[in-house]
């Protein structure tokens, strides 16, 4: 299986920040990798797929890149309601393997 | 508006079992892969399973393989996680989930329901 972890587990940030959040695979996936968000007792949402797209209705201030073993989500300007966390996920086979989570706490 | 509406979770002790359906809208139920994700209490998320649009194609998490069986019915417009032999590390909030793209490569959860909770314990 394809381990990926995320770095770091949390962060302490404030509104207006720049955060940029690491997830390093264990073997090379090509761009096959997701962002999604998630808030308390919320279902996940979407952010970023194959690496650098942003999903439909996302705002601008978040971007991806990377490719191979290592990936970035970047969140430009932080707003309160950025304040989640933040998981990768591989697509390059199955089983499709998550990274443990970043926290974004404000600061 | 994409919905995906989970059902069937509860208290189940260990080596019971309990069926989980997803009940979607919205979309074209039937071209679409879908897939059963869970997160423990105050953990990551774990991919469980994913069923292809045909149910041609179905994969585990090895976690659950030989245990759980995921199927669906696309005249219904469901999905279901048949668990077996359940375990207290089978604890936690399943999430049904919409797979948009290919099964390898650019694939991606894009719509998730918003969880049923199955507690396994004694």
């Amino acid at each position: 299986d394809i381990k990926m972890t995320q770095s770091p587990s949390s962060l302490s940030a404030s509104v207006g920040d720049r955060v940029t959040i690491t997830c390093r695979a264990s073997q090379n996936i090509n761009i096959y990798l997701s962002w999604y968000q998630q808030k308390p007792g919320k279902a996940p949402n979407l952010l970023i797929h194959a690496a650098s797209r942003v999903q439909s209705g996302v705002p601008s201030r978040f971007s991806g890149s990377g490719s191979g073993t290592d990936f970035t989500l970047t969140i430009n300007s932080l707003q309160t309601e950025d304040f989640a966390t933040y998981f990768c996920q591989q697509s390059y086979n199955t089983p499709y393997t998550f990274g443990q989570g970043t926290k974004l706490e404000i600061k | 508006e994409v919905r995906l509406v989970e059902s069937g979770g509860g208290l189940v002790k260990p080596g019971g079992s309990l069926r989980l359906s997803c009940a979607a809208s919205g979309f074209t139920f039937s071209s679409y892969t879908m897939n059963w994700v869970r997160q423990a209490p105050g953990k990551g998320l774990e991919w469980v399973s994913s069923i292809s649009s045909s149910s041609s194609s179905i994969y585990y998490a090895d976690s659950v393989k030989g245990r759980f069986t995921i199927s669906r019915d696309n005249a219904e417009n469901s999905v279901y996680l048949q668990m077996n032999s359940l375990r207290d590390e089978d604890t936690g909030v399943y999430f049904c989930a919409k797979w948009m793209g290919p099964a390898t490569g650019t694939g991606r959860i894009d719509y998730w329901g918003q969880g049923t909770k199955v507690t396994v314990s004694s």
